[in-house]
């Protein structure tokens, strides 16, 4: 079975403080895309980044920068220096195999305080 | 620019009263869905369409319609809307296994 588990529901962090969101997922597929998605407060839903389960590298852009691990299933998201702008629920989702469904975690709503 | 345009935002009606949803996409994708949003069940897949005429029903696609008649719009209807129905809707659509673009979103409540 497929799933994406994000284990925190809420954060509250300062503001330029350091922030770190988890993603465990499951799947049996070798081949497989990992998602971040922002939903800040007016709504949308905004790509993130794309990670497929061949590249191990990690991906820096700016203050967000993702690290992937196979080896634990995880693909956590890591907020540098957070801003007020950054709050938001930030999903982690995934497509394996031949099925073009996303698997959706809980998402993890962020809040970043003054 | 890539867009994923749902109409209306907002979208207050009645049990029974039916409505559409619309979707469309400018970026030639021939995936599509449509998923909603609900708080503590995050968000489910209610249909999907792999190109034109092809559609298929994702987890929670009782009480929906969906067609796909061309590439470009990929509507949601509700025949008889029931207030279990009241969610937040997103359209969304992708090409091969690239990100899905989303629409804005659309506030349903039936009352």
């Amino acid at each position: 079975a497929q799933k994406v588990t994000q284990a925190q529901t809420e954060i509250s962090v300062v503001e330029k403080e350091d922030v770190t969101l988890d993603c465990v997922y499951e799947t049996r597929d070798t081949t497989y895309y990992l998602f971040w998605y922002k939903q800040p407060p007016s709504g949308e839903l905004v790509f993130l980044i794309r990670r497929n389960s061949f590249d191990e590298q990690n991906e820096i852009s700016g203050r967000y920068s993702w690290n992937f691990q196979k080896s634990t299933s995880s693909f956590n998201f890591t907020i540098t220096a957070s801003q007020v702008v950054d709050s938001a629920v930030y999903f982690c989702a995934l497509i394996s195999g031949n099925n073009r469904k996303l698997i959706w975690g809980l998402g993890t709503s962020l809040a970043v305080n003054p | 620019e890539a867009q994923v345009t749902q109409n209306p935002r907002y979208l207050i009606t009645v049990t029974g009263k039916k409505l559409t949803v619309t979707c469309s996409q400018n970026m030639n994708h021939e995936y599509m869905s449509w998923y909603r949003q609900d708080p503590g069940l995050g968000l489910r897949q209610i249909y999907y369409s792999m190109n034109v005429e092809v559609t298929d029903k994702g987890d929670v696609p009782e009480g929906y319609k969906v067609s796909r008649k061309e590439k470009r719009n990929f509507p949601l209807i509700l025949e008889s809307p029931s207030p279990n129905q009241t969610s937040l809707y997103f359209c969304a659509a992708g090409q091969g296994l690239s990100a899905l673009h989303f629409g804005n979103g659309t506030r349903l409540t039936v009352t």
